[in-house]
């Protein structure tokens, strides 16, 4: 398997415009997580999904985001409108549905909001 | 609310030094702790997973301990190596399915 896939690597984008981020987990897993990575705030935990039903949207900012499982081999994080302190590195990360079975990452989308 | 802590921030080491990274946390209600390691501009390699009921795990040169009651866990590395400069993260599942909490991480640079 190639492991988590996200798309973009990077991403540049003027503030009010829309940004999506795409997610293909690992094949099989159940899991799907949404994690954003900043200096200030470290890792945090947006939302996640158990077979493409959203669990736990806590951990989302702000109405400005939304995130979307429509099958288990693909998910979204949109943000609209966005805004320069949305800048941020978004992981995405899957697991399998055995309890304590490791978390796999992917390689991370660099959002930059000007 | 969990919180978890890392100490140090950050670590330079020369090469062959063996060293230990602290990771601490306030709910010892958790299911299992897993250390990570993030290179500059990458995502996160899960190095080892320890499960609540477990007291440490290895692999290789690594070596972590877990005493949940404390709060608190342990990764040494044996015989640092300059390829193992990377920034290393402690993180805590609550809920068992991974939903994990993250410490602040430790920046390790070993120099040959």
């Amino acid at each position: 398997d190639a492991g988590v896939i996200q798309s973009p690597r990077h991403e540049v984008t003027e503030m009010g415009q829309e940004v999506t981020l795409r997610c293909k987990p690992i094949s099989g897993h159940d899991y799907l997580f949404w994690y954003r990575q900043t200096m200030m705030r470290g890792l945090e935990l947006l939302i996640y999904f158990n077979n493409n039903v959203p669990i736990d949207d806590s951990g989302m900012p702000e109405d400005r985001f939304s995130a979307k499982m429509p099958n288990a081999s693909f998910s979204t994080l949109k943000i609209q409108p966005s805004e320069p302190r949305d800048s941020a590195v978004y992981f995405c990360a899957s697991t399998g549905a055995r309890v304590n079975t490791e978390a796999f990452f992917g390689q991370g989308t660099r959002l930059t909001v000007v | 609310k969990q919180e978890v802590t890392q100490i140090p921030a950050a670590l330079s080491v020369p090469e062959g030094e063996n060293l230990v990274l602290n990771c601490s946390f306030t709910d010892s209600a958790i299911y299992n702790l897993q250390w990570f390691r993030q290179d500059p501009g990458k995502g996160l390699t899960s190095l080892l997973l320890i499960q609540s009921s477990q007291r440490e795990q290895t692999s290789g040169r690594l070596n972590a301990s877990l005493d949940k009651s404390s709060g608190r866990s342990t990764l040494y590395i044996a015989a640092s190596q300059p390829g193992d400069s990377a920034t290393y993260l402690c993180a805590v599942s609550p809920t068992g399915f991974q939903k994990l909490v993250f410490g602040t991480g430790t920046r390790l640079l070993v120099s040959p």
